[in-house]
């Protein structure tokens, strides 16, 4: 079965650059979701998408930024990249409408040095 | 707003025997699930087991078994028959059950050790 893509895998970017991490979620899958996991630590809900419209917003720094694209995959923006930004990004997605539970990607490692 | 709570930060078990690990949470919501994720080495996130609030019977899944306690808003995992390969990081997490703003709160999280 299709699961959550998300790419690339690792990144390692220096301080101040931009990254673009990427999500496709499963197949006919209505909503999306941002999560941020740094070291130790609970994933923190950052953001997330029902139809490609905005519906929820948790943590997310102003030099984040993300959207849903007409074909349902998603980008997540992160400019001015911190030290602090090193983490473990994962990009979830559910199907509402069918009462689903999210589905995980296998995360993007973020490495920001 | 809603929290989760996991006050033990970790365990462990002998291989083949049971474990149970503890989550309490707070919420106002009338309808919600709450959800076990198990995130081995890997860093992989994966469902182990889901409960609906209002279900009164307590879901299981093989091996994994949950103790939901509604007005004591609490939520344990039961783990039978301890296999290596449950050794992971354990997170209990809520979700209201209000469509798509089902975001999930997730606990800290607990360490939990299989010694074989």
């Amino acid at each position: 079965a299709a699961g959550v893509i998300q790419s690339p895998r690792h990144l390692i970017k220096e301080k101040r650059e931009t990254a673009t991490l990427k999500c496709y979620p499963i197949p006919r899958h209505d909503t999306v979701y941002w999560y941020q996991q740094g070291p130790g630590q609970d994933p923190q809900f950052l953001i997330s998408f029902y139809e490609k419209m905005q519906s929820d917003k948790g943590s997310i720094p102003d030099r984040f930024s993300a959207q849903q694209f007409s074909d349902y995959h998603s980008e997540l923006n992160m400019s001015s990249l911190e030290l602090g930004d090193s983490a473990l990004y994962f990009c979830a997605s559910s199907l509402v409408r069918g009462n689903t539970e999210a589905f995980f990607g296998q995360g993007t490692r973020l490495t920001v040095v | 707003a809603q929290t989760v709570t996991q006050s033990q930060p970790e365990m462990s078990v002998q291989e083949a025997e049971t474990v149970t690990l503890s989550c309490t949470y707070d919420t106002s919501e009338s309808n919600y699930y709450l959800f076990w994720y198990k995130q081995p080495p890997s860093r992989q996130m994966i469902l182990v087991i889901r409960q609906e609030a209002y279900k009164q019977q307590n879901a299981t899944e093989n091996r994994f078994s949950v103790n939901f306690q509604k007005a004591a808003k609490s939520f344990s995992l039961k783990i039978s028959d301890s296999q290596l390969g449950d050794t992971a990081m354990y997170f209990c997490a809520f979700s209201p059950a209000t469509g798509a703003n089902s975001k999930l709160t997730f606990g800290k999280g607990i360490t939990l050790s299989v010694r074989p």
